[in-house]
């Protein structure tokens, strides 16, 4: 079964600009979670979509937001990008029955705002 | 609101050697915990979960890690360190204790080193 996947891996944007991020869950998990790692705040929680609805929600201004297809990948949009935005992007997935305690994570997205 | 301390940002340990890699987490619910490791450019990997079952939890490359609630502590350890063991660690606690939120609330992280 294929893992998650994330695209583009790497990216490159110029403050003010907006960037879309993407993630494709393993088949059949229904659950995509995003989080953004830097070395000063490290792993923090943007949000969670499950069945197209966003679930949980970090703290997090609105710039950052996202979506989900009905064939569960996800997206993520950051507007208006600041310097302090630069940073590792993670999905998870996980399935979504009574003992779906693991999140499998994705590569990530390298995003550098200059 | 649940947290997650991890002590020791930094752990130097010789190959060979017991690795001891501690995690204390702030919960008023019974949590579920999981312990993470990130290699380099990579994304996080599922070393092993504490679920309210078992409290000593075995997982993958021989890692291992107790829950002891009087403590609230949840320490991952290694009986002999190899130097593909070198990464970044993290526990973590699911929000609620729910474990089914896709919320997880991560330590700062541990960077394991391993000399030869």
């Amino acid at each position: 079964k294929a893992g998650v996947t994330q695209t583009p891996r790497y990216l490159i944007k110029t403050r003010g600009q907006q960037v879309t991020l993407s993630c494709s869950p393993i088949s059949g998990h229904r659950s995509v979670s995003w989080y953004q790692q830097t070395p000063g705040q490290g792993l923090q929680f943007l949000f969670e979509y499950f069945s197209e609805t966003q679930r949980n929600k970090g703290n997090f201004p609105g710039r950052f937001s996202g979506r989900q297809f009905s064939n569960s990948r996800s997206e993520m949009n950051v507007s208006t990008l600041e310097l302090g935005d630069s940073a590792l992007y993670l999905c998870a997935s996980k399935t979504s029955g009574r003992s779906s305690y693991e999140q499998y994570f994705g590569p990530g997205t390298r995003l550098t705002v200059t | 609101a649940q947290s997650v301390t991890q002590l020791g940002s930094h752990v130097s340990v010789s190959e060979g050697a017991l690795v001891l890699l501690r995690c204390n987490y702030s919960s008023s619910v019974p949590p579920y915990l999981f312990w993470y490791v990130q290699y380099p450019n990579q994304g996080l990997q599922l070393l092993l979960k504490y679920t309210s079952a078992a409290t000593l939890v075995k997982g993958i490359n021989g890692f291992e890690a107790e829950f002891k609630k009087s403590e609230t502590s949840f320490h991952l350890t290694k009986p002999s360190a190899h130097m593909s063991d070198a990464a970044e660690y993290f526990c973590a606690v699911s929000e609620e204790g729910s474990g089914n939120t896709g919320k997880l609330i991560f330590g700062q992280g541990t960077t394991l080193q391993v000399k030869p």
